[in-house]
């Protein structure tokens, strides 16, 4: 597509629960990136890949978020027995390794853990 | 790690009016660009800008990497520039971590 995609766009799920977010890069773009956003704050650095294999993942809280990107494009965000401060909205963004890192964002995805 | 400051917190401009909002970081760059977040959650590439200085229509930012600060100027504001505008920069050992600023919130009134 033109732009990141990212899906769904809101999920609300219960304390304890598994979820998992996904995003669609640019096409063509090989890093992709994952990041939180909470509200009234800066976007929070999570993750990123580079092709199929993580780069960084310095960002990650907890070993209960883990994120995939096994063929290189799509890339899934999996968060373990959510708790209600993983609450936040989580975005995704990709660059051209040549372009400089110049990041193109998705809209994110809402997560709620009641 | 890099420690990003982002300067006002916030702005409230009328139509017209231009600004100049600062960000200050605490190591050298490799990376840095300006995005607008608009109403909707959406970030909206500016500027790429490691150094120099760029314009695009009504918007300019220049960048001081040797004195650790960038500039984002927003001449003639428009009701559509409000939102918040975030400063993310990434360094030369993780160029693709980016940190970000805590962002400044324009309000521009008609």
């Amino acid at each position: 597509g033109a732009g990141v995609s990212q899906t769904p766009s809101n999920k609300v799920t219960e304390k304890g629960k598994y979820v998992e977010l996904r995003c669609d890069p640019i096409s063509g773009h090989t890093a992709l990136y994952w990041y939180r956003q909470s509200l009234g704050q800066g976007p929070e650095f999570l993750i990123y890949f580079q092709g199929t294999g993580a780069a960084d993942d310095s960002g990650l809280p907890n070993d209960r978020f883990f994120a995939v990107r096994p063929e290189g494009s799509v890339s899934t965000l999996k968060i373990q027995r959510t708790e209600r401060g993983d609450s936040a909205v989580y975005l995704c963004a990709s660059s051209l390794m040549t372009s400089g890192g110049v990041q193109f964002f998705g809209p994110g995805t809402r997560l709620t853990v009641l | 790690g890099i420690q990003v400051e982002q300067s006002p917190p916030d702005l409230i401009l009328q139509e017209g009016a231009n600004s100049t909002l600062r960000c200050n970081f605490s190591d050298s760059v490799n990376n840095l660009q300006w995005f607008h977040q608009n109403p909707w959650g959406q970030l909206i590439n500016l500027f790429y800008i490691p150094s120099g200085t760029k314009q695009n229509g009504r918007l300019s930012a220049t960048t001081v990497a040797t004195e650790r600060y960038s500039l984002l100027y927003i001449s003639s504001s428009q009701t559509t520039d409000s939102g918040v505008y975030f400063c993310a920069v990434g360094v030369t050992d993780s160029w693709g971590k980016f940190q970000f600023g805590a962002g400044t919130q324009v309000v521009v009134t008609p």
